[in-house]
């Protein structure tokens, strides 16, 4: 199956510091990706779908300024986390769709990062 | 909430058992697919079912799909230790974008 990068796989930064999170499609052009956030023994809750080339759809609830998504490029979208605070802390993932057809445009998930804010 | 609920929430068996989990949904979808998550890692894609399908197989793995009821179920057969994991149901959201939609999830565990 095509392969999803997220880099960095863990990060732990001050309070009020700001973390950008890459997310890279491998060997796929993915014109949409999405974004999740994962708490410990919870579920992923999406929180946007970034799409290259234009705003990134944000789910209610998650604050636009707060995690803003750039995705500038077919393979790229970054995730950062303004002035993180300890509540921030989470796994977060990303994930990319293979429009190309020949995988039906299934998703396919990066392995994670953990963020830790101190 | 834009999750589905998934029972059991945790699972505990023996190795040989067999493990069912059950995934309820929300909305309309384009399919309904499995995913397993070991503890802080990432996800492992298990099994895709479409709308339009009632039942599929991998391996030790089957998955129903009720669209009528809006529930699928995922039946491990034989269990291994390796299996212990968390799994979720994730619904291919039909109202635009393909936004997968994940369920609350079942933490399985598979005693030796």
């Amino acid at each position: 199956g095509a392969v999803v990068s997220q880099h960095p796989s863990r990060v732990i930064c001050k309070s009020g510091t700001s973390v950008k999170i890459e997310c890279r499609s491998l060997d796929f052009q993915a014109t949409t990706m999405f974004w999740y956030r994962q708490f410990p023994k919870k579920s992923l809750m999406l929180m946007a779908t970034s799409n290259e080339g234009s705003k990134a759809t944000y789910e209610q609830g998650v604050e636009k300024d707060k995690f803003l998504i750039n995705h500038a490029s077919l393979t790229l979208s970054t995730l950062t986390v303004t002035s993180a605070h300890p509540e921030d802390s989470s796994f977060y993932i990303c994930s990319a769709r293979d429009t190309s057809g020949r995988s039906h445009n299934e998703q396919f998930f990066g392995p994670g990062t953990r963020l830790t804010v101190l | 909430s834009q999750q589905g609920e998934e029972d059991p929430q945790a699972l505990s068996i023996q190795e040989g058992e067999n493990a069912t989990m059950n995934c309820s949904y929300k909305t309309s979808i384009n399919n309904l697919q499995w995913y397993r998550q070991n503890s802080g890692r990432g996800l492992v894609h298990l099994i895709l079912i479409r709308s339009n399908e009632r039942e599929k197989h991998s391996g030790r793995l089957r998955v129903t799909l009720d669209t009528s009821k809006k529930s699928s179920s995922l039946l491990i057969t034989a269990s291994r230790a390796a299996d212990t994991a968390s799994y979720f149901c994730a619904t291919d959201y039909s109202g635009g974008y393909n936004k997968l939609i994940f369920g609350a999830g079942t933490r399985l565990a598979v005693h030796p």
